[in-house]
């Protein structure tokens, strides 16, 4: 079975400065991908990177980077230059295809706050 | 491009009671998805459609529960004779991989309470 864990309930960022937000997945599939998403309290769900288990090079997307460790399978999201429109809960979701079918599998969330 | 959305942001029902909520991918979009977010939890996987077939149903969508997408566009979810386990929010995706992207677009959800 396909399972996403983020360890952190909760994290505390002072505004400027760099966090890390941990995520590790379980899989035996070769071929998957990895997302972030940000959901703030109105409760959209707003995508903000993507790793692909192939990708030589871990992605980036502006102040946000994924520090991919295939080995250790984790991809954790790196937020640098923190702003206060950051709190929010972040989720970490593997992509998976079985056969004709294909979805998104959650991590419970980190709810990260950006302290000013 | 407007986005997905879906309809209606709120509904608040009685045990017992059936309710549909609605969903329009984005247009070009032939891929949509259910999920389902209850409080404190990462939204779980409900179903899938590839243009108007339903090629997965999780075990967490009982028999009360049925999605249609009749012509490969907009999609519906009915929930039969609602429980108070089924409040949540329903979150409803859409993807189109002829760009080679795995991503999906996510509407601004129906939240359900059952009283």
């Amino acid at each position: 079975a396909q399972k996403i864990t983020q360890t952190q309930p909760g994290m505390f960022v002072q505004e400027k400065e760099a966090v890390t937000l941990d995520c590790t997945y379980d899989t035996s599939d070769p071929s998957y991908g990895l997302f972030w998403y940000k959901q703030p309290s109105s409760g959209e769900m707003i995508f903000l990177i993507y790793q692909g288990s192939y990708d030589q090079q871990n992605a980036t997307e502006g102040r946000y980077s994924l520090n991919f460790q295939k080995a250790r399978k984790s991809a954790n999201l790196v937020i640098s230059a923190s702003q206060l429109g950051d709190s929010a809960m972040y989720f970490c979701a593997a992509h998976y295809q079985l056969g004709g079918s294909e979805k998104l599998v959650f991590g419970k969330g980190t709810k990260l706050t950006v302290n000013p | 491009d407007t986005g997905v959305s879906q309809d209606p942001r709120h509904k608040i029902t009685k045990r017992g009671q059936n309710v549909t909520f609605r969903c329009d991918p984005i247009s070009e979009h032939n891929r949509l998805y259910w999920y389902r977010q209850t409080l404190g939890q990462g939204p779980e996987f409900l179903t899938y459609f590839q243009n108007e077939a339903q090629l997965e149903k999780s075990r967490l969508l009982s028999d009360r529960f049925s999605a249609e997408r009749p012509k490969g566009s907009f999609s519906t979810l009915e929930i039969q004779r609602t429980e108070q386990g089924d409040s949540a929010m329903y979150l409803c995706a859409s993807s189109y991989r002829g760009d080679g992207s795995y991503e999906q677009y996510f509407g601004p959800g129906t939240r359900l309470t059952v009283t």
